[in-house]
């Protein structure tokens, strides 16, 4: 079974800087499978990025994925008002990670 | 345009049953792969089961032998029909359509959540 853990727990930023979130998988994962959502309090989770480094639609270009084999990555450029929230990233349909929350610093 | 909305969150007591509802506009429900993911009060998100386009039904070992995936083709509807309700439960249940584009697999469209509460 596939464990994914996101580091930092929490992220303490400021609008306007980049933010850089990590999924680490515990064996190698196809980065076919590997996506990214954004949930703010009391909605429901967004899809982000899909294929590892793939924006969904209507996502912003300041959003962008990287990484390959066990390390993945969520970039952030710079943080608008909205982007505080928790982001999970996810390995086929049974694993999420524990998420990574960005508040305001 | 794509929705879901679901009901029949409640209150009920440890041991009771529910039947949660996930209604779905702008796609076949048949046609794809649609799941439920719950979550528990201020924890991350848990997959707990999916219905496969064929009919093939796969769930958390969580709640193996207590729930019930299935869908009615003519109401484009997801159900989950979940028996001896433990206080674990307790969470936010979303549908979420998940979608197998050639090799990318992953949650594109939610519901917007039903609360279901196990307490006596």
């Amino acid at each position: 079974e596939i464990v994914l853990t996101q580091s930092p727990g929490t992220l303490s930023l400021s609008p306007g800087e980049r933010a850089t979130l990590s999924c680490r998988a515990s064996q190698s994962v196809s980065s076919s499978y590997l996506a990214w959502y954004q949930q703010k309090p009391g909605q429901a989770p967004r899809l982000l990025i899909y294929g590892a480094s793939s924006r969904a639609t209507g996502i912003p270009d300041r959003f962008s994925g990287s990484g390959s084999g066990t390390d993945f990555t969520l970039t952030i450029s710079r943080l608008e008002p909205e982007d505080f929230a928790v982001y999970y990233c996810q390995q086929g349909i049974h694993t999420f990670g524990p998420g990574t929350k960005v508040d305001i610093k | 345009e794509v929705q879901l909305v679901e009901t029949g969150g409640g209150l009920i007591q440890p041991g009771g049953s529910l039947r949660l509802s996930c209604a779905a506009s702008g796609f076949t429900v048949s046609s794809n792969y649609m799941s439920w993911v719950r979550q528990a009060p201020g924890k991350g998100l848990e997959w707990v089961s999916v219905i496969y386009s064929g009919g093939s039904t796969y769930y958390a070992d969580s709640v193996k032998g207590r729930f019930t995936i299935s869908r009615d083709n003519s109401k484009n509807t997801l159900y989950l029909q979940m028996n001896s309700l433990r206080a674990e439960d307790t969470a936010v249940y979303y549908c979420a359509r998940f979608l197998t584009v050639t090799t990318h697999h992953y949650f594109d469209y939610w519901g917007q959540g039903t609360l279901v509460t196990v307490s006596s």
